[in-house]
This record gives structure tokens, sequence and C-alpha cells, in this order.
């Protein structure tokens, strides 16, 4: 397996843009999280699915964030509008369904630019 | 929400010394306590976890040790080699929801 695979691997946008961030959880896990990595707030989780429901999203920091799973092989992260703050380090991570708590699997994450 | 804080941030250590970093959490429904090792630029990757039933779990240098009670686990890294340096976080969770901690940097001198 590829394992997760996360598009695009560096963004650079304007301020006021749509930027959409893509991930491919590794066949057969059936958790998928979204976390955001920043100096200053380290690893956050935003927001994650289990059976492509979304089952907590406290982490989403503000309307702008958007998140779906419209089926298993597929997620995606929307921020409109970005903005500079937004900057940051995206990963996507996906885990298998056996026991209550396993790994987590790391996506090579999206560097987001926002200027 | 739940508060996991890590003790050191960063830590110096020379060659063969050992590294221990300690993880507190506020929420006693963790049921399970991950360490994830990051190197400068990568993703973060498991290096060993423990789960609530069980005190203390070893593999090869290193070893993670929890204290359920008093809410904390450590990582202990023995005969430290230059590659062991990393941004180390603990993760406690349960329901696969993992909080992770605020990292610690590891540097190991030749």
């Amino acid at each position: 397996d590829a394992g997760v695979i996360q598009s695009p691997r560096h963004e650079v946008t304007e301020m006021g843009q749509e930027v959409t961030l893509r991930c491919k959880p590794i066949s057969g896990h059936n958790s998928l999280f979204w976390y955001r990595q920043t100096m200053m707030r380290g690893l956050e989780l935003l927001i994650y699915f289990n059976n492509n429901v979304p089952i907590d999203d406290s982490g989403m920091p503000e309307d702008r964030f958007s998140a779906k799973m419209p089926n298993a092989s597929f997620s995606t992260l929307k921020i409109q509008p970005s903005e500079p703050r937004d900057s940051a380090v995206y990963f996507c991570a996906s885990s298998p369904p056996a026991g209550m708590n396993t790994e987590a699997f790391f996506g090579q994450g999206t560097r987001l630019t926002v200027v | 929400g739940e508060n996991v804080e890590q003790h050191p941030s960063t830590l110096s250590v020379q060659e063969g010394d050992s590294a221990v970093i300690k993880c507190t959490y506020s929420d006693s429904a963790s049921n399970y306590f991950p360490w994830y090792k990051q190197e400068l630029g990568k993703r973060p990757q498991l290096i060993i976890d423990i789960r609530s039933n069980v005190g203390e779990k070893k593999d090869q240098r290193i070893a993670v040790t929890l204290n359920k009670t008093a809410k904390h686990f450590s990582l202990h890294i023995t005969e430290t080699q230059p590659e062991d340096s990393a941004v180390y976080f603990c993760a406690p969770g349960r329901f696969q929801k993992l909080v992770f901690g605020t990292g610690t940097r590891l540097l190991v001198s030749p």
C-alpha cells in the first residue's frame, strides 16, 4: 500500500482565495483525521471521521473551514476564504478498525502558505 | 477540553546517554497512550504505545511507563544515538481521538 496520500504537497495562495486539500486514506482504514501543525500551536486535531461520518469537529477553528468525506477513499478540507494565519502544515491520517484505539498513519502533509 | 503537557520542551544529551520525556494529561477516561516521533520535515510516526491495563512496555532501546492514577506516562530512550534527534509527541486518547502534546525536541550530540 502507498500509505496515506495527500495533495497538493505545497500550496501558495493569496488571501481570500478558496483552498482545497485532499486526502486518500489507506485502503481498509475506517477512521480519518485532519490535523494542523504550526510552531505556535503544535499539532491540533481539526476533525475526525469514522465510517465516513464526522464524529468530532470541535477542533475546526471557524466557519471558514469545512471537511467532507463522500466515500471511504477520499476526504477534503476546504478553507474559504483563506487568511494568512491559516498558513501551516496540514496532515491527514487514517487508522484501521481493529480495537478501540489504534495507530494513526500520517500522510506527508500539505504545506499551505497564504500571502 | 483535554490538556496535554510534555516536559521538558527541549532536551540535549550526549550520544549513549539516556533520555526521559514525561507527558501529563487531564482526561481520566484516556485509555491509550502512544508516543510519536517526527523528524525534521517529515510526518509523525508511532514508535511505541501502551494501553491502560499495562504499566510498562519495552521495545529494544525505547520504553513507555504509565501511571494512570497520577495521569502521566513517560518515554524512556536508552543508549541514545544521533538518529534519535527529533521531536517527540505524546498523544493520549480514547475512542480513536488522539490529542497531541506540545512536543519535546531531543538533540543527541555525537
